[in-house]
């Protein structure tokens, strides 16, 4: 079993819905958790960072832990055309360095 | 833009051989982290370097190696290469080597072992 799980997707909505994504994970240790965006063929692209539990709001986007469930969240309000890509949950903890953990991915298609 | 580059973007190349990836950090950054992404395995952490010296080793092959030079640059050296190989390869990099560190990822170096 992988440390960190995410369901691949691929996720499809219309233009306007609100998007959830979500990540599981089971080492306890993870301290920080972030979501990135992949276009295809791209790097990955730094959308939220977030310490311990509790949410964080930017935009559109919001972040949510639970590290009690070992969950996290990202929900996409207002979704449009251009927010298709693939989302990777990544988490890092206090004794692992600066490494990342990441989730494999969601991919999502908003569709006009 | 990140501000990380990567060279070459395309590496095609036979099973056996050795490649070199390289990677130029943000102005600043001092750390550098190499990632390789492949279909099956996501995205996963290789090794980290900080200023010259290693910082931290995830899953890298004894095949694979790394340095980082003085004037921060850093390059990826993989040998006897096989078909498996084949991946996307990202460098990142951070100001610091800090938990709380945001790492800023390079477009990547996509490699095909034929």
């Amino acid at each position: 079993q992988k440390e960190v799980e995410q369901d691949p997707g691929p996720l499809s909505v219309p233009e306007g819905a609100i998007v959830s994504l979500n990540c599981t994970y089971s080492n306890s240790a993870f301290q920080y958790f972030m979501w990135y965006r992949q276009y295809s063929r791209k790097g990955p692209e730094l959308l939220m960072y977030t310490y311990s539990s509790g949410n964080k709001e930017d935009g559109r986007f919001t972040a949510q832990v639970d590290k009690s469930s070992k969950y996290i969240s990202l929900f996409i309000r207002d979704s449009q055309p251009s927010d298709s890509a693939t989302y990777l949950c990544a988490m890092s903890g206090e004794n692992a360095g600066n490494m990342l953990t990441f989730g494999g991915g969601t991919r999502l298609m908003v569709k006009p | 833009d990140s501000g990380v580059t990567q060279t070459p973007k395309h590496l095609i190349t036979a099973t056996g051989q050795r490649v070199t990836l390289r990677c130029s950090p943000r102005s600043g950054d001092l750390s550098v982290y190499w990632y390789q992404q492949s279909l099956d395995q996501g995205l996963q952490f290789l090794i980290q370097y900080y200023n010259g010296e290693e910082r931290a080793k995830g899953n890298i092959l004894e095949r694979f190696s790394a340095q980082q030079f003085p004037d921060l640059h850093s390059e990826l050296n993989l040998s006897s290469l096989e078909l498996g190989d084949s991946a996307l390869y990202f460098c990142a990099s951070s100001v610091t080597s800090g938990r709380a560190d945001t790492q800023y990822f390079g477009p990547g170096t996509r490699l095909t072992v034929l």
